[in-house]
């Protein structure tokens, strides 16, 4: 799988959009974009992922550039809850998940 | 949604004992569950996968034999700790993947705070 780089940590103001990047330069073509987040003692709980079209559920959009070696996870009005670690994956489907450091995303009121 | 259920939440036990965390799939069937370790400010690493109905394949560094996983229904995958030593305190999670959804998210149980004491 290919390897993902994102800032170690990341702020914003309760209320705000919360825009998290994720570099992934060498996703080839069959590699999902996959996010998932951790809130502090909890496990992992998925977000959104997407294959080169941009996304958008009920928590989150994903943006994924046209070339696809960039992806950022959108928060539209981030709240206190939504402070956690934020983890960017490339992978195939149903392979298994490895977890980089991920981004610690703070919501300050 | 899928939910997985793991059990217990967190557990104590004296150095030299084995501790057993269960994981459960409460709503699907998971043919594969994995676990996972995590250590204060650390990442998450995937410590084995497991199989129902066969044996575990573990990550290299991995003792087999301390770290017993058994996976007999589909519902349920067991992790026992076996000789509990202080330096296997940490947190961990297990999960699981309803094989034919498209969009094959995995699911994450609440994990289980291991402290060996």
């Amino acid at each position: 799988d290919a390897k993902t780089t994102q800032p170690p940590s990341m702020d914003c103001a309760e209320g705000r959009a919360a825009n998290l990047p994720c570099n992934h330069s060498t996703i080839s073509g069959n590699e999902y974009v996959y996010w998932y987040r951790q809130i502090h003692s909890q496990g992992p709980q998925y977000i959104i992922h997407g294959l080169k079209n941009n996304e958008t559920n009920e928590m989150a959009s994903l943006i994924i550039t046209e070339d696809r070696k960039s992806s950022t996870l959108i928060l539209p009005h981030a709240t206190l809850r939504d402070t956690a670690v934020y983890y960017c994956i490339v992978r195939v489907g149903y392979s298994t998940l490895t977890f980089g450091k991920g981004t610690m995303l703070l919501v300050s009121p | 949604g899928a939910v997985v259920s793991q059990h217990p939440s967190r557990v104590i036990c004296k150095s030299g004992t084995s501790v057993k965390i269960e994981c459960r799939s409460l709503d699907f069937q998971a043919t594969t569950m994995f676990w996972y370790r995590q250590f204060p400010k650390q990442s998450l690493m995937l410590m084995a996968t497991s199989n129902e109905g066969s044996k575990a394949t573990y990550e290299q560094g991995v003792e087999k034999d301390k770290f017993l996983i058994n996976h007999a229904s589909l519902t349920l995958s067991t992790l026992t700790v076996t000789s509990a030593h202080p330096e296997d305190s940490s947190f961990y999670i297990c999960s699981a993947t309803e094989p034919d959804r498209d969009d094959s998210d995995y699911t994450f149980g609440s994990g289980t705070r291991l402290t060996v004491v």
